[in-house]
Protein backbone atom coordinates (compact mmCIF):
# COMPACT_ATOMS: atom_id res chain seq x y z
CA UNK A 1 0.00 0.00 0.00
CA UNK A 2 1.28 3.09 -1.11
CA UNK A 3 -0.51 5.63 0.85
CA UNK A 4 -3.64 8.26 0.08
CA UNK A 5 -2.74 9.08 -3.70
CA UNK A 6 -3.67 12.58 -5.38
CA UNK A 7 -4.34 13.22 -8.85
CA UNK A 8 -3.21 15.34 -10.69
CA UNK A 9 0.37 16.85 -8.83
CA UNK A 10 -0.71 20.12 -10.26
CA UNK A 11 -3.22 21.80 -12.10
CA UNK A 12 -3.59 25.39 -14.22
CA UNK A 13 -6.50 26.36 -15.43
CA UNK A 14 -7.93 29.43 -17.04
CA UNK A 15 -10.60 31.67 -14.94
CA UNK A 16 -14.66 29.96 -16.05
CA UNK A 17 -13.07 26.28 -16.45
CA UNK A 18 -14.15 23.32 -14.62
CA UNK A 19 -11.73 21.12 -13.00
CA UNK A 20 -11.99 17.28 -10.96
CA UNK A 21 -9.36 16.16 -8.93
CA UNK A 22 -9.40 12.70 -7.74
CA UNK A 23 -8.06 10.90 -4.58
CA UNK A 24 -7.21 7.32 -4.05
CA UNK A 25 -7.20 6.89 -0.47
CA UNK A 26 -5.44 3.49 1.42
CA UNK A 27 -7.52 0.71 0.65
CA UNK A 28 -9.35 -0.60 4.04
CA UNK A 29 -9.64 3.10 4.71
CA UNK A 30 -13.52 4.17 5.32
CA UNK A 31 -13.53 7.58 6.32
CA UNK A 32 -12.16 10.50 3.42
CA UNK A 33 -11.48 14.01 3.95
CA UNK A 34 -11.18 16.83 1.71
CA UNK A 35 -9.10 19.85 2.77
CA UNK A 36 -7.95 23.28 1.39
CA UNK A 37 -4.64 24.80 2.21
CA UNK A 38 -3.74 28.33 1.05
CA UNK A 39 -0.49 29.87 1.09
CA UNK A 40 0.41 30.60 4.84
CA UNK A 41 -2.58 29.19 6.01
CA UNK A 42 -3.36 25.58 7.70
CA UNK A 43 -5.57 23.32 5.68
CA UNK A 44 -9.14 23.80 5.85
CA UNK A 45 -11.62 21.67 6.15
CA UNK A 46 -14.26 21.04 2.91
CA UNK A 47 -16.20 17.98 3.49
CA UNK A 48 -16.31 14.17 4.82
CA UNK A 49 -17.49 10.88 3.74
CA UNK A 50 -18.07 7.99 5.61
CA UNK A 51 -18.30 4.87 2.62
CA UNK A 52 -19.89 6.62 -0.13
CA UNK A 53 -21.64 9.25 1.92
CA UNK A 54 -21.24 12.43 2.30
CA UNK A 55 -21.85 12.92 6.03
CA UNK A 56 -20.65 17.02 6.49
CA UNK A 57 -19.74 20.09 4.47
CA UNK A 58 -18.50 22.79 5.07
CA UNK A 59 -19.66 26.79 4.28
CA UNK A 60 -16.26 26.70 2.34
CA UNK A 61 -17.84 24.71 -0.07
CA UNK A 62 -19.66 26.25 -1.85
CA UNK A 63 -22.39 25.30 -4.92
CA UNK A 64 -19.15 25.57 -7.81
CA UNK A 65 -18.04 22.58 -5.50
CA UNK A 66 -19.31 18.81 -5.44
CA UNK A 67 -17.83 15.49 -4.43
CA UNK A 68 -18.45 12.09 -4.45
CA UNK A 69 -17.23 8.79 -3.58
CA UNK A 70 -18.72 6.00 -5.19
CA UNK A 71 -18.86 2.75 -4.18
CA UNK A 72 -16.75 4.12 -0.83
CA UNK A 73 -13.62 3.58 -2.96
CA UNK A 74 -11.96 7.00 -4.42
CA UNK A 75 -13.09 10.05 -4.24
CA UNK A 76 -13.80 13.24 -7.04
CA UNK A 77 -13.79 17.27 -6.32
CA UNK A 78 -15.02 18.94 -9.31
CA UNK A 79 -15.16 22.71 -8.81
CA UNK A 80 -17.35 24.47 -11.70
CA UNK A 81 -16.52 27.22 -12.98
CA UNK A 82 -12.98 27.85 -11.46
CA UNK A 83 -12.20 31.37 -10.10
CA UNK A 84 -8.95 33.31 -9.03
CA UNK A 85 -9.82 32.79 -4.89
CA UNK A 86 -9.66 28.83 -5.64
CA UNK A 87 -6.14 28.67 -6.26
CA UNK A 88 -4.82 26.42 -3.44
CA UNK A 89 -3.39 23.21 -2.68
CA UNK A 90 -6.12 20.42 -2.34
CA UNK A 91 -5.62 17.76 0.14
CA UNK A 92 -6.90 14.28 0.87
CA UNK A 93 -6.93 12.51 3.70
CA UNK A 94 -8.25 9.48 4.49
CA UNK A 95 -8.62 7.12 8.24
CA UNK A 96 -9.97 3.54 9.52
CA UNK A 97 -12.89 3.92 12.05
CA UNK A 98 -11.41 1.80 14.84
CA UNK A 99 -7.74 2.46 14.43
CA UNK A 100 -7.49 5.57 16.58
CA UNK A 101 -9.58 7.62 13.47
CA UNK A 102 -5.82 8.65 12.64
CA UNK A 103 -6.12 10.38 9.14
CA UNK A 104 -3.28 10.20 6.66
CA UNK A 105 -3.20 13.02 4.24
CA UNK A 106 -2.03 12.52 0.47
CA UNK A 107 0.59 14.77 -1.28
CA UNK A 108 -2.17 17.22 -2.69
CA UNK A 109 -3.09 18.78 -6.05
CA UNK A 110 -1.74 22.27 -6.19
CA UNK A 111 -4.51 24.09 -8.19
CA UNK A 112 -3.29 27.45 -10.18
CA UNK A 113 -6.43 29.32 -11.75
CA UNK A 114 -5.20 32.07 -13.98
CA UNK B 1 -16.46 27.47 16.62
CA UNK B 2 -12.99 26.63 17.43
CA UNK B 3 -9.37 27.72 16.81
CA UNK B 4 -6.27 26.97 16.67
CA UNK B 5 -3.38 29.71 17.59
CA UNK B 6 0.08 29.48 16.05
CA UNK B 7 1.57 32.41 17.15
CA UNK B 8 5.43 31.28 16.18
CA UNK B 9 5.53 31.59 12.06
CA UNK B 10 9.02 30.73 12.11
CA UNK B 11 11.31 29.21 14.20
CA UNK B 12 14.97 27.72 13.85
CA UNK B 13 17.23 25.28 16.04
CA UNK B 14 20.44 24.21 15.55
CA UNK B 15 20.93 20.49 14.82
CA UNK B 16 21.53 18.21 18.16
CA UNK B 17 19.35 20.82 20.22
CA UNK B 18 15.95 21.59 21.20
CA UNK B 19 13.20 23.27 20.57
CA UNK B 20 9.50 24.20 21.44
CA UNK B 21 6.78 25.30 19.24
CA UNK B 22 3.60 26.87 20.86
CA UNK B 23 0.11 26.35 20.08
CA UNK B 24 -2.97 27.41 22.14
CA UNK B 25 -6.82 26.48 20.88
CA UNK B 26 -10.12 27.73 22.26
CA UNK B 27 -13.16 25.63 22.42
CA UNK B 28 -16.01 25.10 25.07
CA UNK B 29 -15.26 21.40 24.71
CA UNK B 30 -13.76 19.25 27.25
CA UNK B 31 -13.24 16.19 25.07
CA UNK B 32 -11.30 16.42 22.21
CA UNK B 33 -7.78 15.36 20.45
CA UNK B 34 -5.05 17.35 19.77
CA UNK B 35 -2.13 16.45 16.82
CA UNK B 36 0.96 18.15 15.90
CA UNK B 37 1.35 17.54 12.15
CA UNK B 38 4.86 17.59 10.01
CA UNK B 39 4.36 18.59 6.70
CA UNK B 40 8.11 18.68 5.21
CA UNK B 41 8.03 20.14 1.52
CA UNK B 42 6.85 19.56 -1.51
CA UNK B 43 5.69 16.01 0.70
CA UNK B 44 2.38 14.63 2.64
CA UNK B 45 1.73 15.99 6.02
CA UNK B 46 2.06 13.34 8.73
CA UNK B 47 0.68 12.73 12.05
CA UNK B 48 3.72 13.35 14.79
CA UNK B 49 2.17 13.38 18.46
CA UNK B 50 -1.71 13.28 19.06
CA UNK B 51 -3.08 13.86 22.67
CA UNK B 52 -6.37 13.08 24.48
CA UNK B 53 -7.98 15.63 26.54
CA UNK B 54 -9.17 13.44 28.99
CA UNK B 55 -5.34 12.04 29.65
CA UNK B 56 -3.07 14.02 31.80
CA UNK B 57 -0.36 12.51 30.90
CA UNK B 58 1.63 14.47 28.14
CA UNK B 59 2.39 12.27 25.31
CA UNK B 60 6.02 11.21 23.84
CA UNK B 61 7.04 9.43 20.94
CA UNK B 62 11.15 9.16 20.93
CA UNK B 63 12.16 12.34 20.53
CA UNK B 64 9.05 14.29 20.09
CA UNK B 65 7.10 15.18 23.31
CA UNK B 66 4.08 17.76 24.32
CA UNK B 67 2.89 19.78 27.07
CA UNK B 68 -0.50 19.88 27.47
CA UNK B 69 -1.93 21.95 29.84
CA UNK B 70 -5.92 22.01 29.38
CA UNK B 71 -7.02 24.73 31.57
CA UNK B 72 -4.82 27.05 29.86
CA UNK B 73 -5.95 25.52 26.53
CA UNK B 74 -2.06 24.79 25.39
CA UNK B 75 -0.62 22.79 23.22
CA UNK B 76 3.48 22.86 23.04
CA UNK B 77 5.64 20.35 20.74
CA UNK B 78 9.19 20.05 22.40
CA UNK B 79 11.63 18.48 19.78
CA UNK B 80 14.87 17.04 21.44
CA UNK B 81 18.26 16.49 19.60
CA UNK B 82 16.79 17.85 16.54
CA UNK B 83 17.55 16.32 13.28
CA UNK B 84 18.21 18.42 9.55
CA UNK B 85 15.14 15.94 8.84
CA UNK B 86 12.81 17.82 11.21
CA UNK B 87 13.02 20.71 9.06
CA UNK B 88 9.65 21.09 8.20
CA UNK B 89 6.00 23.54 8.98
CA UNK B 90 4.26 22.12 11.96
CA UNK B 91 0.80 22.29 11.97
CA UNK B 92 -1.15 22.01 15.27
CA UNK B 93 -4.69 20.87 15.03
CA UNK B 94 -7.89 20.34 17.00
CA UNK B 95 -11.00 17.79 16.70
CA UNK B 96 -13.65 17.41 19.04
CA UNK B 97 -14.52 13.89 20.20
CA UNK B 98 -18.44 13.97 19.73
CA UNK B 99 -20.02 11.80 17.42
CA UNK B 100 -20.41 12.37 13.20
CA UNK B 101 -17.82 15.42 13.83
CA UNK B 102 -14.19 14.03 12.37
CA UNK B 103 -13.03 17.77 11.24
CA UNK B 104 -9.72 18.77 12.32
CA UNK B 105 -9.26 22.72 12.97
CA UNK B 106 -5.53 23.36 12.01
CA UNK B 107 -3.46 26.27 13.33
CA UNK B 108 -1.52 28.71 10.58
CA UNK B 109 1.66 26.83 11.28
CA UNK B 110 4.95 27.04 12.03
CA UNK B 111 7.74 26.50 10.05
CA UNK B 112 10.75 25.22 11.67
CA UNK B 113 14.36 25.54 10.07
CA UNK B 114 17.22 23.42 11.54
CA UNK B 115 20.96 24.60 10.92
CA UNK B 116 23.85 22.47 10.69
Amino acid sequence: DTGVSQDPRHKITKRGQNVTFRCDPISEHNRLYWYRQTLGQGPEFLTYFQNEAQLEKSRLLSDRFSAERPKGSFSTLEIQRTEQGDSAMYLCASSLVFDRDEAFFGQGTRLTVV
Amino acid sequence: AQTVTQSQPEMSVQEAETVTLSCTYDTSESDYYLFWYKQPPSRQMILVIRQEAYKQQNATENRFSVNFQKAAKSFSLKISDSQLGDAAMYFCAYRWTGAGSYQLTFGKGTKLSVIP
